[in-house]
Formats: C-alpha cells, structure tokens, sequence
C-alpha cells in the first residue's frame, strides 16, 4: 500500500515553455501533498504544501506564479512550472500524506530538463 | 539554519558490516523521525520510523536507535549488503508546521 506515482518521469522542454508534472496517490487519499526539489547530491528542498481544494502554501523563496500547484482531489496534485528556463532543470519530487497518519509517501520523481 | 543535522556525508561498509547513521535535532516539538533510502534517479522511500517515547525499534536489518534527551537518533543497518548502497536522510517532523525537515543524506557504499 501507499503507493504514489508521478507522471512523466522525465521530460524535455524549450525555455519559455511550461510544463505540467502530476502526482497521485493511487491507493490512498491523500488529504496534504507536498512538493520538493532535489539538486544533484543535495538534500530535499521543499517548495510547497497543498491540501486539497486549498490554496498552496509556499515556502520562503519559492515563487508561486512561476510554480503553480492545484490540488483538485484527494489522489491527484499538479505542478506546472511556468515559463521555464534552464535553472528550473532538477529533479521534481512529490509526496502524499493521508489524514491519518503524519508519513509522507514518495513519487518516484520527474527529472525535468530546460534547453 | 539546518534543523536536523546528519553525519557522515559518506560511509563505507564491508560487506556482512554494520552501518551507523547519526542524526541530531534540537527542536524538542519534534514528534515523529523518519529514515528515508532513495537509489539514483529514483524518489525517497520510507525504511523505518520511530516516535519520541520509544527509545529504539527494530524491522529485520534495519534498527533506529532514539535518545530524547541527548535529542539525537541513529540509523543501524545490520549485515549490509551491497544492495543497500543508496543514501539515505533522516527526517523530523514538525506537528505545527506538518513539515518534514530533512538531514543532509548520507551516501552508504558496501564493497563486497
């Protein structure tokens, strides 16, 4: 159980094009979802918190018109990062926590590259 | 500021060795410490967690060691195996904040 996919789990894009990365939780409902990146042998960096049909909390420095978060159900939140360029180009991580429990499960990551 | 603080950067363990972890906090609101292991290229995935009011837990290989009042927790990974080779992060979670902070990672090697 609490399985979590992300979708795609990589992807290529032009600078200046936005690009939408999606999260689910597939056998749970998860009532947080959280956002981190991930820089090469860095620790996590988390960039948001969404619960769902809220608005997304961000975290100091992160810019929310750049990264847009919607959190329309229980098993899915989305993660557009606008406008891109190639300092966006990192590894996207998700993570889902259900109402029950304070453990955050982990998608398996979108490596996004801007050219 | 680094809540939680994580040492080794890198470990090298023998084969059929133990691999010690360390991690230290000082926030006492603290209430639930996961251990992360995440493979290249691949998202963390939960190896084992503990809460504050027990001092240690164990799941086959795989034991947390917690001292409340010292406010540091430790990661044993018994008979490593190369498999285990990954980093892995400890984490600590803020009730308020329903925040993880997450340690700086330890990259785990196992030469056979």
């Amino acid at each position: 159980g609490a399985v979590v996919s992300q979708h795609p789990s990589w992807v290529i894009c032009k600078s200046g094009t936005s690009v939408k990365i999606e999260c689910r939780s597939l056998d749970f409902q998860a009532t947080t979802m959280f956002w981190y990146r991930q820089f090469p042998k860095q620790s996590l960096m988390l960039m948001a918190t969404s619960n769902e049909g809220s608005k997304a909390t961000y975290e100091q420095g992160v810019e929310k018109d750049k990264f847009l978060i919607n959190h329309a159900s229980l098993t899915l939140s989305t993660l557009t990062v606008t406008s891109a360029h190639p300092e966006d180009s990192s590894f996207y991580i998700c993570s889902a926590q259900s109402g029950i429990t304070d453990t955050q499960y982990f998608g398996p990551g979108t490596r996004l590259t801007v050219l | 500021q680094q809540q939680v603080k994580q040492s080794p950067q890198s470990l090298i363990v023998q084969k059929g060795g133990i691999s010690i972890i360390n991690c230290a906090y000082e926030n006492t609101a603290f209430d639930y410490f996961p251990w992360y292991q995440q493979f290249p290229g691949k998202g963390p995935a939960l190896l084992i967690a503990i809460r504050p009011d027990v001092s240690e837990k164990k799941e086959g290989r795989f034991t947390i060691s917690f001292n409340k009042s010292a406010k540091q927790f430790s990661l044993h990974i018994m008979d490593s195996q190369p498999g285990d080779s990954a980093t892995y992060f400890c984490a600590a979670h803020h009730p308020g904040a329903n925040n993880l902070f997450f340690g700086t990672g330890t990259r785990l090697t196992v030469i056979p």
